[in-house]
């Protein structure tokens, strides 16, 4: 079975670093893009970025690029995303997804990362 | 960027009756557009790839057509599970774009 595992609920204070993780299994890791969505609070999809675990390609949404870090350790099928610097507007629920090429649908999702950034 | 745009951005309907949702994309993605459904508090679930192949396990009353920049998704006849938000995506190009959402409420 197919499965896309994400690490848990986070709360954080402005300023700090944060990294969350997605992991895989029922399927071969390094075959498949993982792509990072966000949801901020009452709104909908956006498209984050995307990297292949294989060959740790990466492809950013130009708004993302700069403010997070989407890698991937094939050694233990996971993929992260990653925060230098939180703001309150990273508030949100991330998750992450499978893809078979870059143009195909999210046919996996994980069930989510509440991230809130509060002081 | 290609924009989404759906329409409408929520409706009211009733169990047994037709749902249409419509998806317009500012260029051509080709047929490179796919459909989710989001309930609340749970993560997107694939409904449609390449705009018209249901994913494995989604029931035959929802379909989609459409080609280039004009899209739609239809629900035949809706069912109480059926109430929820639906999004179209296009994977042509990154970065991969979504609608902003249809809500269907009872």
């Amino acid at each position: 079975e197919v499965q896309l595992v994400q690490s848990g609920a986070e709360v954080k204070e402005p300023g700090e670093s944060l990294k969350i993780s997605c992991k895989g299994s029922g399927y071969t890791f390094t075959n498949y893009w993982i792509a990072w969505v966000r949801q901020m609070p009452g709104k909908g999809l956006e498209w984050m970025g995307i990297v292949h675990p294989g060959d740790s390609d990466t492809r950013y949404n130009p708004p993302f690029r700069g403010q997070v870090t989407i890698s991937g350790d094939k050694s233990i099928s996971t993929a992260y995303l990653q925060w230098r610097s939180l703001k309150a507007s990273d508030t949100g629920m991330y998750y992450c997804a499978r893809q078979r090429y870059g143009q195909s649908p999210a046919d996996y999702w994980g069930q989510g990362t509440l991230v809130t950034v509060s002081s | 960027d290609i924009q989404m745009t759906q329409s409408p951005s929520s409706l009211s309907a009733s169990v047994g009756d037709r749902v249409i949702i419509s998806c317009r994309a500012s260029q051509s993605v080709s047929s490179y557009l796919n459909w989710y459904q989001q309930k609340p508090g749970k993560a997107p679930k694939l409904l449609m790839y390449a705009v018209s192949s249901l994913q494995s396990g989604v029931p035959l009353r929802f379909s989609g057509s459409g080609s280039g920049t004009d899209f739609t998704l239809t629900i035949s006849s809706l069912d109480p599970e059926d109430f929820a938000t639906y999004y179209c995506q296009q994977s042509y190009s990154i970065p991969q774009t979504f609608g902003q959402g249809t809500k269907v409420e009872i």
